[in-house]
Formats: C-alpha cells, sequence, structure tokens
C-alpha cells in the first residue's frame, strides 16, 4: 500500500542554519505531495505541496521539489528561525483517491 | 473565528465512559475527516464521510463510532473508552481532490482526549 517515511526527529538546529528534512514515498502512479506544519498546541496546516515530477512547492521560505526517480519530496529551508519549531509532516495522495497518508512527522527545534 | 472548530479541546474521562468529540466547519467542504495523532505515530485515519449520506471507515476505526448530522457537523464517539484511545484527534476538512484541485486538508486545533 501506499506510504511515506520521514527522518526521525528531533532535529535541533541554530537559528540561520539550513535546514533538510527527508521524504520519500510508496505509492503506485504520481501522487500529489504535500508537506503539513503543525506549531505547538495548533492543528496541522498545508506548508507547500506538488502535483507532478520535477514541481517544487514554496512557501515561507521553505520549498520542497518533486523526484519521482528517486521518491522523494525533502523539505528545505535556507535559514530557521526559532519560530520555525514545529512538527513537520510530509504526506501524499494518490491520484483518483480521497484519502491522505501522512509519515510519522519530524520534531524541529531551534535555538537562538 | 476558526473554520474548523473543536469540542471539547480537553477532556479527561475514566474507563468504559461514553465520550463524543464533536466537530463543526464553515468552509463550505463535503468532505470531512477523523484523525488520531499518538507520539511516533503520525496522524492515522479513523472515519472519513464524503457526503452526509456516506460514511466509512479509516485505518483505525475498532472502538470508536461516528455521526455526520449535517454538512457542516461530524462527531465521533468512543462508546466505552479505554485507556489506549488516550491520544490527541483531530477533524479536518477537504474538496474533492481532482486533476486541478490537490484535496488540501484544514484541520481543527485538536480535542486532548485522556482515559484514565
Amino acid at each position: 500500500g501506499d506510504s511515506v517515511t520521514q527522518m526521525e526527529g528531533p532535529v535541533t538546529l541554530s537559528e540561520e542554519a539550513f535546514l533538510t528534512i527527508n521524504c520519500t514515498y510508496t505509492a503506485t502512479g504520481y501522487p500529489s505531495l504535500f508537506w503539513y506544519v503543525q506549531y505547538p498546541g495548533e492543528g496541522l496546516q498545508l506548508l507547500l505541496k506538488a502535483t507532478k515530477a520535477d514541481d517544487k512547492g514554496s512557501n515561507k521560505g521553505f520549498e520542497a521539489t518533486y523526484r519521482k526517480e528517486t521518491t522523494s519530496f525533502h523539505l528545505e529551508k535556507g535559514s530557521v528561525q526559532v519560530s520555525d519549531s514545529a512538527v513537520y509532516f510530509c504526506a501524499l495522495r494518490r491520484t483518483g483517491f480521497q484519502k491522505l497518508v501522512f509519515g510519522t512527522g519530524t520534531r524541529l527545534l531551534v535555538s537562538p | 473565528d476558526a473554520d474548523v472548530t473543536q469540542t471539547p479541546r480537553n477532556r479527561i474521562t475514566k474507563t468504559g465512559k461514553r465520550i463524543m468529540l464533536e466537530c463543526s466547519q464553515t468552509k463550505g467542504h463535503d468532505r470531512m475527516y477523523w484523525y488520531r495523532q499518538d507520539p511516533g505515530l503520525g496522524l492515522r485515519l479513523i472515519y472519513y464521510s464524503f457526503d452526509v449520506k456516506d460514511i466509512n471507515k479509516g485505518e483505525i476505526s475498532d472502538g470508536y463510532s461516528v455521526s455526520r448530522q449535517a454538512q457542516a457537523k461530524f462527531s465521533l464517539s468512543l462508546e466505552s473508552a479505554i485507556p489506549n484511545q488516550t491520544a490527541l484527534y483531530f477533524c479536518a476538512t477537504s474538496e474533492l481532490g481532482t486533476a486541478t484541485n490537490t484535496g488540501e486538508l484544514f484541520f481543527g486545533e485538536g480535542s486532548r482526549l485522556t482515559v484514565l
């Protein structure tokens, strides 16, 4: 079945460091891919998305590129801030299906 | 006001008690979902509903039931709560996912349930 694998956390960085959170997926066909973010005490919210191979999603300085050849959708940010501390979830939705499949989440902790 | 509202936000109950978590939305979406979040396990789908007359089991529906009272309301019940149902529960809504609409989920702020 469809699945999403994320790197385990927590990821601990200093402010202004470069961030990469790895995400790989297994799915039939060409799924849409998503990154959701969960700030402390809040629900998840969509951070960025990509719908086809080589698409790059971007938002709030975060980027992720849909790599079909490596079945990956790694999240990157060039310079993290303390306010980026949150849990990040990678997810996929297979074309023609309506349910999202989530990874287990990666907690990011950014210190001043 | 939030587009997706969950009540209660926090609840502590005892084993064997009946608990209902309620969700209402102003997004106008037909599709509603209940997820459970546990540390290290991510989000797991409990039930989902694509319209008022459509209810479907998710991957972990045992011990839960749902009711779709209206397009805007979707409630989750635990008929006889047990300690391993202690978790953070999220309601979410979406539009139909199509070739041009990715069916983004919109989440409530969560209901934290503790079963003693």
